[in-house]
């Protein structure tokens, strides 16, 4: 089973802000990401946090890490139809190796 | 620039067959992973080069699955005598380098979807 937990799904009116939830395991992780995965596309890297900070917020998209209970989320303003796909979180469990959720699968209804 | 680019993008085989996936990472990169991720899973670690080195091949399911990296570049994923439990998205990612130093940070391609009939 894997060491990082999502909720499988979301839903999310057009205009409104999504937020994705995400526990890991690893205290040691350096970095946590957050990868989108549109149909017939490949994992597309959204934004990264490393684990001394707290915040960090890129146009849209705003990362929170809370290290002392090993939560991330990943929240998406004035969230758009192009926005639905399937977002995983990854922890950095070595230098090279990444551990993934299963994906949390968002759809943004009308 | 390119990105991963990855090869073919669907696999379709017959069980006991042997196929050989391809990746070829972003140009300079110069470590190398292959995942494997099962419909409604993330992607799981598989194995990993820098430069032509395979330092760890720990993710490996079983002797049948190996890979190459021989001039450190593009790479082979090879899977002898395929069974129908190895159908699954296979997906390469490159980065700069590796290390806990933010030049590790991971880029996939779109990944080759093997169906083992």
């Amino acid at each position: 089973g894997e060491d990082v937990e999502q909720s499988l799904f979301l839903s999310v009116r057009e205009g409104d802000s999504s937020v994705i939830n995400c526990t890991y395991t690893d205290s040691s992780s350096t970095y946590l990401y957050w990868y989108k995965q549109e149909p017939g596309a490949g994992l597309q890297l959204l934004t990264y946090i490393f684990s001394n900070m707290d915040m960090k917020q890129d146009q849209r998209l705003t990362v929170l890490l809370n290290k002392k209970d090993k939560h991330l989320s990943l929240r998406i303003a004035d969230t758009q139809t192009g926005d639905s796909a399937i977002y995983f979180c990854a922890e950095s469990i070595s230098d090279y190796k990444l551990s993934f959720g299963a994906g949390t699968t968002v759809t943004v209804r009308a | 620039g390119a990105g991963v680019s990855q090869s073919p993008r669907y696999k379709v085989t017959k069980r006991g067959q042997d196929v050989a996936l391809r990746c070829d990472p972003i140009s300079g990169h110069v470590s190398l992973y292959w995942y494997r991720q099962a419909l409604g899973q993330g992607p799981e670690f598989l194995t990993y080069f820098n430069y032509e080195a395979q330092q760890d091949k720990s993710g490996l399911p079983n002797d049948r699955f190996s890979a190459e990296r021989p001039e450190g570049s593009i790479s082979t994923l090879t899977i002898q005598r395929t069974e129908q439990r190895d159908s699954a998205m296979y997906r390469c990612a490159s980065s700069l380098a590796s290390g806990g130093t933010g030049k590790n940070i991971q880029y996939f391609g779109a990944g080759t979807r093997l169906s083992v009939l």
